[in-house]
Formats: structure tokens, C-alpha cells, sequence
């Protein structure tokens, strides 16, 4: 069954580096997605992709943050000069078109990111 | 109001009972819902899509309500197994999912 992977399954780096979450999403889909999830806290909306460019992101998402798609299968979630409080799960999806007109997104197991 | 509003319970069901819990929505442009079940550290993992007036997959139910802007689950037959957070997402827009904080269902032996 195709599936959403995720790498690394868990990052530690120091406060102020920049991290890249990786992010190889279902072939045939052409939506991608960005949420994130604090330690016992809902799933939040980062940012969607859809033709190589943003469609929507979220007040979360501000100039911290940036995403790229570098080639045919990769999607990368770039967060520059980390905080503490971005310590968080950090969960990639894909659908096959946008969630509002019906598809499910299917989401990767998440890349475990902690800031110390 | 919020987003997407659930009760997180826990709500402890024991094994073989039905349990049932709601979710409301405030977006009435909303036209997409679905049910994820998320388990503990783990990622959300469709459970099912609810259309129109609702589904029904195995045990599982979901049922959709406009008028007063929710959706229901109602899981028959609890198994060990069905112990999770299930999570309501309507969808938003053409391109984002709500998530509420969940439904916490313990099944106990």
C-alpha cells in the first residue's frame, strides 16, 4: 500500500540551527501538506502545495518557515533559526487533489523534532 | 467559537459496548469531513470519510448533521484494539483539515 515516509524520525538540534524535515510523499498525489503537533496538543495546519507553489499556510507558518519541492518525489519543510517552541511533531501528508472537494490526505509517521 | 470542538473524555467503554461521541464544526462552508484515529506519538490515520448524510464501515458509523454543523461516530462492538484518539477534521477551504483535539476512547477489558 503506498505510504507517506518521513525522515529523520527524530531530530534533536540547538536553538538557532536551521533543520530540514524530508518528506516523500504518495506518487500520484499532487497536494502536499505540513502539520504540527506539540506534546499533547491538537494537529495544526502549516502549509499546503500544490504546483510548485504554496496554496495556503496558516499564521504559524511565517518567515521561519519555508518549503521547496527539489524534484520529482521530495517535499522539504526548511525552519530556519529554531526555538524551544519549536519542539514539536511534524507530520507531512498528500492527496490526490484538495481535501475540500472530498480526497483524504494520508499523513507520514512524523519527524520527531526537539529543540534544546 | 472554536474551529472544530470535541470532548476529549477519556471515555472508557468496556469491551463489546457501543460508544458514540460528537464533534461540531463552525465553518458551515465546510463540505468534507473525515474521522482519523490517532494513536498514542503516532501519526492521524483515516478512519473514514463522511459524505453527505454519513457512512457506515464495519462497526464504525459516522453520520453528518448540517443543520446544527456536526458529525457523529459511533463504534458497536468496542474491541481491546479500538483504544486511540479519534480525531474529527473537517476540511477547510479546498486545501487544509481542522483538527479538534480528539475523542479519547480507553476499551477495558
Amino acid at each position: 500500500e503506498p505510504e507517506v515516509t518521513q525522515t529523520p524520525s527524530h531530530q534533536v538540534t540547538q536553538m538557532g540551527q536551521e533543520v530540514i524535515l524530508r518528506c516523500v510523499p504518495i506518487s500520484n498525489h499532487l497536494y502536499f501538506y505540513w502539520y504540527r503537533q506539540i506534546l499533547g496538543q491538537k494537529v495544526e495546519f502549516l502549509v499546503s502545495f500544490y504546483n510548485n507553489e504554496i496554496s495556503e499556510k496558516s499564521e504559524i507558518f511565517d518567515d521561519q518557515f519555508s518549503v521547496e519541492r527539489p524534484d520529482g518525489s521530495n517535499f522539504t519543510l526548511k525552519i530556519r533559526s529554531t526555538k524551544l517552541e519549536d519542539s514539536a511533531m511534524y507530520f507531512c501528508a498528500s492527496s490526490e487533489e484538495g481535501t475540500g472537494s472530498g480526497p483524504e490526505a494520508f499523513f507520514g509517521q512524523g519527524t520527531r523534532l526537539t529543540v534544546v | 467559537r472554536k474551529e472544530v470542538e470535541q470532548d476529549p473524555g477519556p471515555f472508557n467503554v468496556p469491551e463489546g459496548a457501543t460508544v458514540a461521541f460528537n464533534c461540531t464544526y463552525s465553518n458551515s462552508a465546510s463540505q468534507s469531513f473525515f474521522w482519523y484515529r490517532q494513536d498514542c506519538r503516532k501519526e492521524p490515520k483515516l478512519l473514514m470519510s463522511v459524505y453527505s448524510s454519513g457512512n457506515e464501515d464495519g462497526r464504525f458509523t459516522a453520520q453528518l448533521n448540517r443543520a446544527s454543523q456536526y458529525i457523529s461516530l459511533l463504534i458497536r462492538d468496542s474491541k481491546l484494539s479500538d483504544s486511540a484518539t479519534y480525531l474529527c477534521a473537517p476540511a477547510l477551504g479546498n486545501n487544509r483539515l481542522a483538527f479538534g483535539k480528539g475523542n479519547q476512547v480507553v476499551v477495558i477489558p
